[in-house]
This record gives C-alpha cells, structure tokens and sequence, in this order.
C-alpha cells in the first residue's frame, strides 16, 4: 500500500534552516509528481511546491519562493524540501502528498503523509 | 491567485440527515476541483475530484457537482465519522484551498 512518511521536523529559530524528508514506498516513486502542503496550527490548508515525476519541473507559491528548494532522490524514494530564512509565519505541519496522475501533474493530491511539525520560534 | 469560498464556516446537522457543503471560486476553475476530508490530527483524504468523481475507496453517500465557480459536495445520509472538517481546493491554476467547513452535530 501507499506509504508516504514525513521527518525532519523539529523548533528552529528565525532567519535558520532545516530539511524535511519524505520517505516514499508502495508505488513506483519515478512516475509520480509529489508536492509538499502545509497547514498552520488551527488554519486551513497551502500548497507549497510541486516536483514533476522526473525532477525536471519545480514551481513553489510565492510565500515560499527563493528561500524552499524541493527536491527528489527517485533511487531512495525521498522527497525533500530544504528551507532557508524561517519565518514565524513558517510554522506549519508540512505534509508530503503525492499527485493523482500519473506521468504528469494535476496538481491535486491522492496520497498524504502523516506530516511533520515545524516550529519557528526564538 | 483563484480565491475559494466556502459556506457556511460550520454546519449543524444530525446523524442519518443529509449534509450540503458550498465551495464558491473567485473565477471559473471548470471541473478542476477536489474535495478532502481532514479528521482531527490527520491528513486530509481524497473525496471527490474533478468536481462530481469520488476517489478509490470513498463510500457512495458523497457526492460533488457543480462547474464553473459554484461547486457542491453532499453527504446523503451522515454517520458519525463524517463529523469532521471538508476542504474544496481548485487545480486549475496554482492549488488553492478553502478555509474548510465544520459538519458538528446537532
């Protein structure tokens, strides 16, 4: 079956860094694109970056963009998102998630991880 | 950025009573919609996507309809795991989300 598992989570200070992973398996990881989403304590849900299948396409919401890098291993079956200059507003459970097509991207999500906390805080 | 509404922020209803969930998009998203259930402390699920299509798995009281910015999910009958949060989100453009409804009971 389907398992997405999120780590790497943890309190981290403004302005520092840290790297989630996502560690995929019951599926052929190569075929997919996966996207990272997250969800801040109490509030709705924000897509935050998309790899294609192939690693070759990577878009990221404008909150995020030039400080997240996304990034896949496909011969570990990981995702990564590497995140730089935190921000309070940063603080979120990050889900990893695949997408529902297969070979391309639709941008809507059939798999979730359970998700990782990330704490931005002094 | 496509800006979805939904209504009402939380909805009443009693157990075996039929549930109807609004998603309103700032602009025309087509079919491009997906509904999720999020039960507390979990992931959100896959109900429904391109507006009227249920996921693997998902049982036969929901269902969406809709097109264009106006956009339903319905609950025929609840049961008691239904009481949860409901999330639309669109996939015409850049995934936007909104801010989900709470089914409580009554």
């Amino acid at each position: 079956q389907v398992q997405l598992v999120e780590s790497g989570g943890g309190v981290v200070q403004p302005g520092r860094s840290l790297r989630l992973s996502c560690a995929a398996s019951g599926f052929t990881f190569s075929r997919y694109a996966m996207h990272w989403v997250r969800q801040a304590p109490g509030k709705g849900l924000e897509w935050v970056a998309i790899i294609w299948y192939d690693g070759h396409n990577k878009y990221y919401a404008e909150s995020v963009k030039g400080r997240f890098t996304i990034s896949r291993d496909s011969s570990n079956n990981t995702l990564y998102l590497q995140m730089h200059s935190l921000r309070a507003e940063d603080t979120a459970v990050y889900y990893c998630a695949r997408d529902r097509i297969v070979g391309s991207a639709g941008y809507y999500f059939d798999y979730w991880g359970q998700g990782t906390l990330v704490t931005v805080s002094s | 950025e496509i800006v979805m509404t939904q209504s009402p922020a939380t909805l009443s209803v009693s157990p075996g009573e039929r549930a109807t969930l609004s998603c309103r998009a700032s602009q025309s998203v087509s079919s491009s919609l997906a509904w999720y259930q999020q039960k507390p402390g979990q992931a959100p699920r896959l109900l429904i996507h391109g507006a009227s299509t249920r996921a693997t798995g998902i049982p036969v009281r929901f269902s969406g309809s809709g097109s264009g910015t106006e956009f339903t999910l319905t609950i025929s009958s609840l049961q008691s795991e239904d009481f949860v949060v409901y999330y639309c989100q669109q996939y015409t453009d850049w995934p936007t989300f909104g801010q989900g409804t709470k089914v409580e009971i009554k």
